[in-house]
């Protein structure tokens, strides 16, 4: 099985940064998600790691150390419109577990 | 980038009655579809695994005879929810990947079920 563990709820100021951490335990692990998830609609594609080490794509850049089972998605220059949930969903046998979410709230 | 087209988008049924919820890949070829439930403030659960020309895997807890899935061809999968029940409903989403080795996973637009 897979223990998935990130934050539950994040709170940050519009124009700040904030980092949502990720923990996993999952054996055949072949790479790491990141997705983003609006109320009601269906997740959007944010990042994928294979390899340790940081991704940076825009604003948005993901963190992955294999042996530590860790990884982060740090999220620069907050919009409102970033409020949402952000999944972590380590993958094993090419099949991708979700982790509960971080619902984060950005504020003006 | 890939498209991942699911069909409908929501539904109403009565208690009862069966539901077909289509998923399709429209510019790749996905010989795997994965099916997903979410309720609400929940995470998604992967229900099984659609493999093309073979038999789905379900994951434990889901009942292969109440939740059909059918992978007749390279781009589309069907979950039938058979003799739905107001517990039954929930958001499906899909998703499929290019072969072994792409970096993303496509979702389908999800499908909002609800049992009256």
């Amino acid at each position: 099985g897979q223990n998935i563990d990130q934050p539950t709820e994040m709170t940050a100021t519009e124009g700040a940064i904030v980092q949502i951490n990720c923990t996993y335990q999952t054996s055949g692990f072949n790479g790491l998600f990141w997705y983003q998830q609006h109320a009601g609609e269906a997740p959007t594609f944010l990042s994928y790691n294979v390899l340790d080490g940081l991704e940076e794509k825009g604003r948005f850049s993901s963190f992955l150390s294999r042996s530590k089972g860790y990884s982060y998605l740090l999220l620069k220059e907050l919009q409102m419109k970033d409020s949402a949930s952000y999944l972590c969903a380590p993958t094993r046998d090419y099949k991708l577990s979700f982790g509960a979410g971080t619902t984060v709230t950005v504020r003006a | 980038g890939a498209v991942v087209s699911q069909h409908p988008s929501r539904v109403i049924c009565k208690s009862g009655t069966s539901v077909k919820i289509e998923c399709r890949s429209l510019d790749f070829q996905a010989t795997t579809m994965f099916w997903y439930r979410q309720f609400p403030k929940q995470s998604l659960m992967l229900m099984a695994t659609s493999n093309e020309g073979s038999k789905a895997t379900y994951e434990q807890g889901v009942e292969k005879d109440k939740f059909l899935i059918n992978h007749a061809s390279l781009t589309l999968s069907t979950l039938t929810v058979t003799s739905a029940h107001p517990e039954d409903s929930s958001f499906y989403i899909c998703s499929a990947r290019q072969p072994r080795g792409a970096s993303e996973a496509f979702f389908g637009q999800g499908t909002r079920l609800t049992v009256v």
